[in-house]
């Protein structure tokens, strides 16, 4: 069985200061994927980064990265230089090894983030 | 406009009706997925399908149900509504093997009363 969890239910941060999300995860598969995806109050997923379970460096995208620390099964989302655009809800996600047919992905229940000006 | 379209964007529907949700995709991913997402409970899978002609049920599939006639439609039908179907329902998409990143459709905000 695999699981998400974030524990943050919401969260505060300054403009243009940087922000962490935590994200832990649990799974018995060698390979898997962990994903960041952003909500916006429109509703829509927004993909944001990626990150393999043997990739060697931390995924980076422009302002965000993502914390990998595989031996503490933690993918923490790093919002560098925070925006009035980042409030938003995100929700980190995690891809693991086929079971039932189809390679499953988890969702946690996500963090509501707001920026302050 | 490459992407996913959902319809219909919200929908209003007394209990027992039948209901069906539609999903368009243009990028021709063979994979193609519907959560439904309620507050505290972050996405859950309904139902998937990882090529044309082929579905399969996710955590949550019952009261569902899917058909994947053509890579590009993959619609969600609901055969006798009830309240706890409530939810936003979202379509989703990818390219490659399932689990790949996935592309989502705008959302269908569903009331079931």
């Amino acid at each position: 069985a695999q699981k998400i969890t974030q524990t943050q239910p919401g969260m505060f941060v300054q403009e243009k200061e940087a922000v962490t999300l935590d994200c832990t995860y649990d799974t018995s598969d060698p390979s898997y994927g962990l994903f960041w995806y952003k909500q916006p109050s429109s509703g829509e997923m927004i993909f944001l980064i990626y990150q393999g379970s043997y990739d060697q460096q931390n995924a980076t995208e422009g302002r965000y990265s993502l914390n990998f620390q595989k031996a503490r099964k933690s993918a923490n989302l790093v919002i560098s230089a925070s925006q009035l655009g980042d409030s938003a809800m995100y929700f980190c996600a995690m891809r693991g090894a086929v079971s039932g047919g189809y390679q499953k992905v988890t969702f946690g229940t996500g963090t509501k983030l707001q920026v302050i000006p | 406009i490459a992407g996913i379209t959902q319809a219909p964007t919200s929908q209003i529907l007394a209990a027992g009706r039948r209901m069906t949700l539609r999903c368009t995709q243009d990028m021709r991913h063979n994979a193609m997925y519907w959560y439904r997402q309620d507050l505290g409970l972050g996405l859950r899978l309904i139902h998937y399908s990882n090529t044309a002609g082929t579905t399969g049920k996710g955590e949550v599939p019952d009261g569902y149900s899917v058909s994947r006639a053509n890579t590009d439609d993959f619609p969600l039908t609901l055969a006798s509504a009830v309240p706890s179907q409530t939810s936003v329902y979202f379509c989703a998409s990818s390219d490659g093997p399932p689990g790949n990143e996935q592309f989502f459709g705008p959302g269908t905000r569903l009331t079931v009363l």
